[in-house]
């Protein structure tokens, strides 16, 4: 099964953008990127997700690079309210469909 | 309000007393599923489902049972419950196929087995 590697931790300065990495590299051809982010004592939030394209929402941006190999969410003006854990995670297609993956994910530290 | 309802949000239990978590969803969702998050481990997938009496082994199964017989209901079951199983336990639903929509999860349920 494909899975992902991301930074334990991170951190920035509120109101500066973040870039969160992942990598992916035995990403197969059908597999979504999809990333969450948990709150403490909450579930898992839905953030973005992409296939092969440039994704952007109200929330966040994804950046999937050529290659398919990694991937970048972006916080273009980061808040205190983003201060989380966030989780790369990738949706499998063939025979494991539906099956998700989780990384490990980074915690993000938003300084005021 | 569209939501994925766990039941309870706490509960400890002794080893051996079987135990059901409860499951529902109000969105028409085909697709649901329980992980497990422990520390340092992240989130791992219990079991899954794609519809109505369709369901499959995530990545830690063992120890779990699950039914789906009703789209909105997936209930995970503990038939004899051990301390290991000690952990926070998410329900989650999308639409099919899921990966086109983002899931949606709910506040989760912490069970603690002793």
């Amino acid at each position: 099964d494909a899975k992902t590697t991301q930074p334990n931790s991170m951190e920035s300065n509120e109101e500066e953008p973040v870039h969160l990495p992942c990598n992916h590299s035995t990403i197969s051809g059908t597999d979504y990127i999809h990333w969450y982010r948990q709150l403490p004592s909450q579930g898992p939030e839905y953030v973005i997700h992409g296939l092969t394209s440039n994704v952007n929402n109200r929330m966040a941006s994804l950046a999937i690079a050529e290659d398919r190999k990694s991937s970048t969410l972006i916080l273009h003006r980061a808040t205190l309210r983003d201060a989380a854990v966030y989780y790369c995670i990738l949706d499998a297609g063939g025979t494991s469909y539906g099956k998700l993956t989780f990384g490990q994910g980074t915690i993000l530290t938003v300084h005021p | 309000e569209a939501q994925v309802t766990q039941n309870p949000r706490y509960l400890i239990t002794v080893t051996g007393k079987k135990l059901t978590v409860t499951c529902s969803q109000n969105m028409n969702h085909e697709y649901m599923s329980w992980y497990r998050q422990d520390p340092g481990l992240g989130l791992r997938q219990i079991y899954y489902s794609m519809n109505v009496e369709v369901t499959d082994k995530g990545d830690v199964p063992e120890g779990y049972k699950v039914s789906r017989k009703e789209k909105r209901n997936f209930p995970l079951i503990l038939e004899s419950p051990s301390p290991n199983q000690t952990s926070l336990y998410f329900c989650a639903s999308s639409l099919y196929p899921p990966r086109v929509r983002g899931y949606t999860f709910g506040s989760g349920t912490r069970l603690t087995v002793v």
